[in-house]
């Protein structure tokens, strides 16, 4: 099956502090990348989409200065957060969607990351 | 715009009991319809999916749903209640994304949080 990884799990950083967020699929490529979040007790909210090699695209409402997402590789994505603060405190999802699959082929969700900003 | 809901926030079972989770979504065109399941500490796991055809999907671990495109309903459903399916249930509909080529990015329902009682 498909195997992603994210790290770290948990993170606590101070406020205004940057925190970078690991999204690796270890047995497949991904040539897209979605990032998501999910607040306590609530449903997962998709933050912004990449493709490999190109920019971000942003869902409304999302900054794209704060949550800086690199896609360098096929199976690395990265989700920064910059200058973090406690209202940036979730859980973090990244969900890889493979290179070979159709218009209708399974996403994959990493473990996610639990950031808390103290 | 589409949407999902779930109506249900949380819902309580004995072991062995039956179980209807209960999913309704607001889509134009033909949804793909999903549910996912997440444990503590675990990515989201797929357990089935509509795309077309049989209106009753079987999924993993024993569970399935029927689409019901005249109530705009996913239910998803199990005979019997295992301790084990104690976790947090995500219904989801696939939404047309241009960015990632026409594939889907996830619109979330707010989950059930299902607790099964020995």
């Amino acid at each position: 099956g498909a195997v992603v990884s994210q790290h770290p799990s948990r993170v606590i950083c101070k406020s205004g502090t940057s925190v970078k967020i690991e999204c690796r699929s270890l047995d497949f490529q991904a040539t897209t990348m979605f990032w998501y979040r999910q607040f306590p007790k609530k449903s997962l909210m998709l933050m912004a989409t990449s493709n490999e090699g190109s920019k971000a695209t942003y869902e409304q409402g999302v900054e794209k200065d704060k949550f800086l997402i690199n896609h360098a590789s096929l199976t690395l994505s990265t989700l920064t957060v910059t200058s973090a603060h406690p209202e940036d405190s979730s859980f973090y999802i990244c969900s890889p969607l493979p290179s070979s699959g159709g218009r209708v082929n399974e996403q994959f969700f990493g473990p996610g990351t639990r950031l808390t900003v103290l | 715009a589409q949407s999902v809901t779930q109506p249900d926030i949380h819902i309580t079972v004995s072991e062995g009991a039956s179980l209807e989770l209960r999913c309704n979504y607001s889509y134009g065109a033909t949804p793909y319809l999903f549910w996912y399941v997440q444990s503590p500490g675990q990515g989201l796991q797929l357990l089935l999916k509509y795309f077309s055809g049989d209106t009753l999907v079987q999924g993993i671990k024993g569970f399935e749903a029927e689409f019901k495109r005249s109530q705009s309903s996913f239910n998803l459903r199990k005979p019997s209640v295992h301790w084990s399916d104690a976790a947090e249930y995500f219904c989801a509909v696939g939404a047309t994304s241009s960015f990632s080529g026409g594939y889907n990015k996830l619109i979330f329902g707010a989950g059930t949080r299902l607790a099964v009682h020995p």
